[in-house]
């Protein structure tokens, strides 16, 4: 079936620090890729979303690059802030009898420090 | 986008007890999705609720345990019964809009801002 594995946290990073959280996946066929956010106390927000290979995805200085060859999701930054500190999920739609359902990563919580 | 609302935003239960959390959305949809975030671990979709018809559960969640209702376009419920502390987590309630004049996979999926349930 469909998965999505993301890499282990937590991580710890000091403002204007580089961020990258990993995320690959398994899946048939051509899947879209999402990142969502989840901040303290709140709901799940769509961070940014790729569709096709090759697609890059960016966000409030967020970017990810759909690799179909590694199938992978990587989400980058190039400078965090304190306000970047929450969950971040990797997810995946594979389409067609998936009705909607999305595949979700464990989440890798991101903690930003002055 | 769309507006997602869940009620209540947060409770706590007694064992054995039932709870059903109510999901507005501000414009029709025909998918809703109800997860379950159980305490540091990822989302887990509990069922799909398309209106009039009953709702499609996933692989380990079964109707008596989260009957759920559809009545409208609009709206979707979801019952946490019998309650026991394992049920502790957050309920998040789910739409899937597709983007106007999109490809069928051009789709977004907007979250609520969950249900915070602690059984005592």
């Amino acid at each position: 079936g469909d998965s999505v594995t993301q890499m282990e946290g937590p991580v710890t990073l000091s403002e204007e620090a580089f961020l990258t959280i990993n995320c690959t996946y398994t899946a048939t066929g051509y899947p879209s890729l999402f990142w969502y956010v989840q901040y303290p106390g709140e709901g799940l927000q769509l961070l940014l979303k790729a569709t096709k290979a090759d697609d890059k995805g960016s966000n409030k200085g967020f970017e990810a690059t759909y690799r179909k060859e590694t199938t992978s999701f990587h989400l980058e930054k190039g400078s965090v802030q304190v306000s970047d500190s929450a969950v971040y999920f990797c997810a995946l739609y594979a389409g067609g009898t998936s009705y909607g359902k999305l595949t979700f990563g464990q989440g890798t919580i991101l903690t930003v420090h002055p | 986008s769309a507006v997602i609302s869940q009620k209540p935003s947060r409770d706590i239960c007694q064992r054995g007890t039932s709870l059903t959390i109510q999901c507005q959305v501000d414009s029709q949809v025909t998918m809703m999705f109800w997860y379950r975030q159980q305490p540091g671990q990822s989302l887990t979709l509990i069922a799909t609720a398309n209106q009039g018809s009953e709702a499609t559960y996933e692989s380990g969640f079964v109707i008596d345990k989260f009957p759920i209702s559809r009545p409208n376009l609009t709206f979707s419920t979801l019952t946490v019964s019998n309650m026991s502390p394992e049920d502790s987590s957050i309920y998040l309630c789910s739409v899937r809009r597709l983007l106007a004049g999109g490809a069928s996979n051009t789709n977004e999926q907007f979250f609520g801002p969950g249900t915070r349930l602690t059984v005592l």
